[in-house]
């Protein structure tokens, strides 16, 4: 596997379920991003974490919560989510977490429809 | 008013048409300036990026960007089927935190 992974690709889920999106990244990068994105929206930072620290929350709901074991690895955790949830979710990674001018790269995303 | 403005279209042009892909800006702290090209049901990737004003050439892309308008251009020559996808802008300010604020995408197909 090469760049950045996310399982599954797509999920339909009821706003009572609970489920986790999975993200790897095999590019040794040192930071790791949660992106929304929604039809004709720009893409929303949700969660950045460097070094497996999260260092920025951009005042997402609690019903998003995210984890990073490492600095490969990153999950984001689902429950009770209401239908305007349904979105693209992408997850990036980076070698500094903006801390110089960087590049950001993606995963193909996960496609998540609450009913 | 949004930091980063960008008409999603979708933009349709026949193949072998020069496209111009534009967004605007709020705020003049930005300096670095990236355009990222989405396939469908594919992330993000970076095509190009400009550090501050002027021109920059990749095969059949080129970027511009005018810091005294506050707007930045990506243009493509010669435009091929393979290029519809969606077009984003992104851009960073030069101090402080690098994470770029990201325009809505433009849809662009070329049709043969």
């Amino acid at each position: 596997e090469t760049g950045v992974t996310q399982t599954p690709r797509h999920l339909v889920m009821g706003m009572t379920n609970k489920k986790s999106l999975k993200c790897e990244q095999h590019l040794g990068h040192n930071a790791m991003y949660w992106y929304k994105q929604s039809a004709k929206k720009p893409l929303e930072l949700m969660f950045v974490y460097n070094f497996k620290e999260q260092t920025e929350n951009n005042s997402v709901p609690s019903r998003f919560s995210p984890e990073c074991p490492n600095s490969s690895h990153l999950f984001l955790h689902l429950h009770t989510l209401q239908p305007e949830d349904s979105a693209l979710y992408l997850c990036a990674s980076s070698p500094w977490g903006g801390l110089t001018q960087e590049t950001q790269y993606f995963g193909p995303g996960t496609r998540l429809l609450v009913l | 008013q949004k930091e980063v403005e960008q008409d999603p279209g979708p933009l349709s042009v026949p193949e072998g048409a020069i496209v111009s892909l534009n967004c605007t800006y709020s705020n003049s702290a930005f300096q670095y300036f990236m355009w990222y090209r989405q396939y469908s049901r594919k992330g993000p990737e970076l095509l190009m990026y400009t550090y501050s004003s002027g021109n920059k050439e990749d095969g059949r892309f080129t970027a511009q960007v005018d810091k005294s308008s506050k707007y930045i251009s990506l243009f493509i020559r010669d435009s091929q089927p393979s290029d519809s996808a969606t077009y984003l802008c992104a851009m960073t300010p030069s101090g402080g935190s690098y994470i770029p604020t990201f325009g809505r995408g433009t849809s662009l197909i070329v049709h043969p």
